[in-house]
């Protein structure tokens, strides 16, 4: 079983439309939890941390869900320049990143 | 500020030959990481620097990779003799709290063994 698992994809959107991403994490001793977000061909970048109580920046909302071992992530009026690879990341063992194989979002006009 | 700079963006060598890739964090990072994305896969961790020392190199595959931060600056990571199995996009991060804030990645080396 993989650490860090989330659903492929692609989500093929319309603009303006809201969509959810979940992730699931096998380590319960994580402690820490991230949405980083990769364009085509260049680096992961973090979109937002992600804390136990949920938190929401702009159009963007995580949400964690420890007993269940459960991160969600919700984008709310797409935009075109949405479309990337969404990765779920966890702190595994040590000061070091699990990443998911993260899941593609394209928003069409 | 500058960035992380990773150098070559891209190598194509035949298998059984070296290649050195760099990375240059962004200045004062003491943090430094190496991941690896292989072709459909997962980014995956390699190792972790913090200065020049070696805090954990559990995710380095075998002995024919060899990480070195001489000086706790720019870091390089060999692959020697280099397999097929070592494409991938080799990605540096680095990050100025040992803790887990936010993680700086450079674009990455494309490594492509034939």
């Amino acid at each position: 079983r993989k650490e860090v698992e989330q659903d492929p994809g692609p989500f093929n959107v319309p603009e303006g439309a809201t969509v959810a991403f979940n992730c699931t994490y096998s380590n319960s001793a994580s402690q820490s939890f991230f949405w980083y977000r990769q364009d085509c061909r260049k680096e992961p970048k973090l979109l937002m941390s992600v804390y136990s109580s949920g938190n929401e920046d702009g159009r963007f909302t995580a949400q964690l869900n420890r007993a269940s071992q459960y991160i969600s992530l919700l984008i709310r009026d797409s935009k075109l320049s949405d479309s990337a690879t969404y990765l779920c990341v966890v702190n595994g063992d040590g000061n070091k990143l699990v990443f998911g194989a993260g899941t593609i979002l394209r928003v069409k006009s | 500020e500058a960035g992380v700079t990773q150098f070559p963006s891209h190598s194509v060598i035949e298998k059984g030959q070296t290649v050195t890739l760099r990375c240059d964090p962004i200045s004062g990072h003491d943090n430094l990481y190496w991941y690896r994305r292989v072709m459909g896969k997962e980014i995956k961790f390699l190792l972790h620097f913090v200065k020049e020392s070696k805090q954990d190199e559990s995710g380095m595959p075998n002995n024919r990779f060899l990480a070195e931060r001489t000086g706790g600056t720019y870091s390089t990571l060999k692959v020697q003799p280099a397999e097929l199995e070592d494409s991938g996009v080799y990605f540096c991060a680095s990050s100025q709290d040992l803790g887990l804030g936010e993680l700086f990645f450079g674009e990455g080396s494309r490594l492509t063994v034939l």
